[in-house]
């Protein structure tokens, strides 16, 4: 069994400021770990992954992402927000070999503010 | 052009109305999905296709049927649809081709189709 909780269904940030956007998982095997955006009207967008490697996940535009198996935690940080940052976040957490199960947090709304 | 395409976009219907989304790929991967968006809920798997001829139910999948033309298209339709499914609907592909622990199942979503059902 599997399950993914995002712990803030909205954050608000000060432009310039640091991003942080919570995630826990739980799974009966060694999961791989999502983050997708969602910008307004548009589909979800791979940010980054996690997959067993390094424990520490880089991805696009500047965000990052720590796998912390003691913690069961996955959460997305950027130092310093933008504009365009402003969107829909979802955690995602997969089971092994592929498509066994995937399972979509709640989504977390990411406002900017200027 | 983008590698997952769905259509319609947007569409308005009324309740009892046999409705259609559809959903081609140009990324060559074997695997299909529709999931289904509403606030609060992220998203929900309606039904999943691993190869033409397999075809399996997921979480709601109740007043939909999906098929599976061809290995890039999966078509989805609410046979005679209700309010409660006004939602936006993704389509998403991933590939089985990376075998074995390599494959971590990333999916690649088409920009949804938001049906309102009055």
């Amino acid at each position: 069994a599997q399950s993914v909780t995002q712990l803030d269904s909205h954050v608000s940030v000060s432009e310039g400021t640091p991003v942080l956007l919570r995630c826990n998982y739980s799974s009966s095997y060694s999961p791989s770990l999502f983050w997708y955006v969602q910008h307004p009207n548009k589909g979800l967008q791979l940010l980054l992954k996690y997959t067993s490697a390094a424990t520490l996940v880089k991805g696009i535009n500047g965000f990052e992402a720590e796998f912390k198996k003691s913690e069961t935690s996955f959460h997305l940080t950027k130092p310093s927000a933008h504009m365009s940052d402003a969107a829909e976040y979802f955690c995602v957490v997969s089971g092994p070999g592929g498509y066994q199960k995937v399972t979509f947090g709640i989504g977390t709304k990411l406002q900017v503010i200027p | 052009d983008a590698d997952v395409t769905q259509t319609p976009r947007n569409r308005i219907t009324k309740t009892g109305k046999r409705i259609m989304l559809e959903c081609s790929q140009t990324k060559g991967h074997d695997r299909m999905y529709w999931y289904r968006q509403d606030p609060g809920l992220g998203l929900r798997l309606i039904y999943y296709s691993f190869d033409v001829k397999d075809i399996n139910k997921g979480e709601i999948s109740d007043g939909y049927s999906v098929s599976r033309q061809a290995q890039a298209k999966f078509s989805l339709s609410l046979e005679s649809a209700i309010p409660n499914q006004t939602a936006l609907y993704f389509c998403a592909t991933s590939d089985s081709g990376l075998a074995g622990p390599s494959n971590t199942g990333e999916l690649f979503f088409g920009e949804g189709s938001r049906l309102t059902v009055l």
